[in-house]
């Protein structure tokens, strides 16, 4: 059965560093999610990608957040300068057409602790 | 605004019993409503999906929407020690975006 892949599945990195977490959504889809869920509490909206574009993003998603579909197969998102409150659960979701809910698959997610 | 709200737990009940877990939501908007189920260090997986008020079954789950008191629960049956993880309810007003509840984790005791 497919599914979204992501790696790493733990990633450590130092305050003010930049880290890519990376993804690889199931094959044939064409819209894709961050997601992040600080340890405790809730999931939490990111940001949402189709056609080479950002459609919708939360009010988390600020400059020092980005998204980039590099080629045919990865989707990755990139903190720029980490913050210690960024650690938390990424989780990246496709899904093949961006209107039925049910189709929207989660991967296993990145851990990312900030020391 | 706290826009879907949870029973935190967590919830613990012995094997066979019948579980029931609960959210209400704030925004008139939302249509449509998930549960997931999450085991630890997971990702989400979607257990039952609803659109708009009315129950839905599965198997042993039961998902129920009422939409003019805005509450949503899970009915597990005959629960089983498998079952135990964290539940998630979601809901959304569109199709992209998904707004989480805290989870309820749920133990089931053999």
């Amino acid at each position: 059965e497919p599914e979204v892949t992501q790696t790493p599945s733990h990633q450590v990195t130092q305050m003010g560093q930049e880290v890519i977490l990376r993804c690889v959504p199931i094959s044939n889809h064409l819209y894709f999610y961050w997601y992040r869920q600080i340890l405790g509490q809730k999931v939490e909206f990111l940001v949402s990608f189709y056609n080479n574009e950002i459609s919708e993003k939360s009010e988390i998603f600020d400059d020092q957040f980005s998204v980039e579909r590099p080629d045919g197969s990865n989707f990755t998102l990139k903190i720029r300068s980490t913050k210690l409150e960024d650690s938390a659960m990424y989780f990246c979701a496709s899904s093949p057409s961006g209107i039925r809910l049910d189709e929207q698959y989660f991967g296993p997610g990145t851990r990312l602790t900030v020391t | 605004q706290k826009e879907v709200e949870q029973d935190p737990g967590p919830l613990s009940v012995p094997e066979g019993a019948i579980v029931s877990l609960n959210c209400t939501y704030s925004n008139s908007a939302f249509q449509y409503f998930m549960w997931y189920r999450q085991y630890s260090r997971k990702g989400p997986e979607l257990l039952m999906y609803t659109y708009s008020s009315g129950n839905k079954e599965d198997g042993r789950f039961t998902a129920q929407v009422d939409k003019s008191s805005k509450y949503i629960s899970l009915f597990i049956r005959d629960s089983q020690p498998s079952d135990s993880a964290t539940y998630l309810c979601a809901s959304s007003g569109s199709a992209r975006q998904l707004t989480f509840g805290s989870g309820t984790q749920l133990t089931v005791l053999p």
